[in-house]
């Protein structure tokens, strides 16, 4: 079955310590973007990656680190320097062929302890 | 800049029918997402419109005004189940950001 998986669906981490999260696809989609989503807010956008080896900063990047050397990976890293980390991660995808709907993970719910 | 605005939070009652407004102002833009997400969910894809005018999707409907920078999901028939919040997006052009606005928290009450 096609569809993007984010993993893990829990993690807890202590203060000041790197993380990275998993963002998987196999629906051959161009386009992979990061958001973050407090409680009561929408979706910000961290990061996006258009295509393989190049990615763009989106509205809250500072402490968000990314790598897309995959067309299907595109982990996100939680730096020590994002200084308010836990919230809601999810990670969507979209192909670019025709304008279509972003596919959406499951999401993965990050606590700092 | 980019931006896009919606209310906070709306109430309806079952069996009645909501119009949820989206507005919008971005110098790129391919088309206009209506996402669901239900309380710690992922979003659902509801519809997507390019072109003006309205399309209708069993109880959901949504419209776009491009020169308007306006579009709103018109839900009818309302259901408990439809309680949750309604995020509008739009596709920026060129720049290819997918921009959320903060959603729509929507309570069904009976």
């Amino acid at each position: 079955d096609g569809g993007i998986t984010q993993s893990p669906k829990y993690l807890f981490r202590k203060e000041g310590q790197n993380v990275t999260l998993s963002c998987e696809q196999n629906l051959n989609h161009d386009a992979m973007y990061w958001y973050r989503q407090d409680p009561g807010q929408g979706l910000r956008l961290i990061y996006y990656s258009q295509i393989v080896n190049d990615f763009q900063k989106g509205d809250i990047a500072e402490g968000y680190s990314v790598s897309r050397e995959k067309k299907e990976s595109f982990p996100l890293t939680v730096t020590s320097a994002q200084k308010n980390p836990t919230a809601f991660y999810l990670c969507a995808s979209q192909g670019r062929d025709t304008n279509t709907e972003a596919f959406f993970g499951q999401g993965t719910r990050l606590t700092v302890v | 800049g980019q931006n896009i605005d919606q209310p906070t939070e709306m109430t309806a009652t079952e069996g009645a029918i909501v119009q949820i407004n989206c507005t919008y102002q971005t110098s790129g833009f391919n088309g206009l997402f209506w996402y669901q997400q239900h309380a710690g969910e992922a979003p659902t894809f509801l519809s997507y419109n390019v072109l003006d005018g309205l399309e209708e999707k069993g109880r959901f409907s949504s419209f776009l005004s491009r020169s308007k920078g306006y579009s709103y999901l018109l839900l009818k028939e309302l259901q408990m189940k439809d309680s949750a919040s309604y995020l509008c997006a739009f596709d920026g052009g060129a720049t290819n950001k997918l921009i959320f606005g903060t959603g729509t928290l929507l309570a069904v009450q009976p």
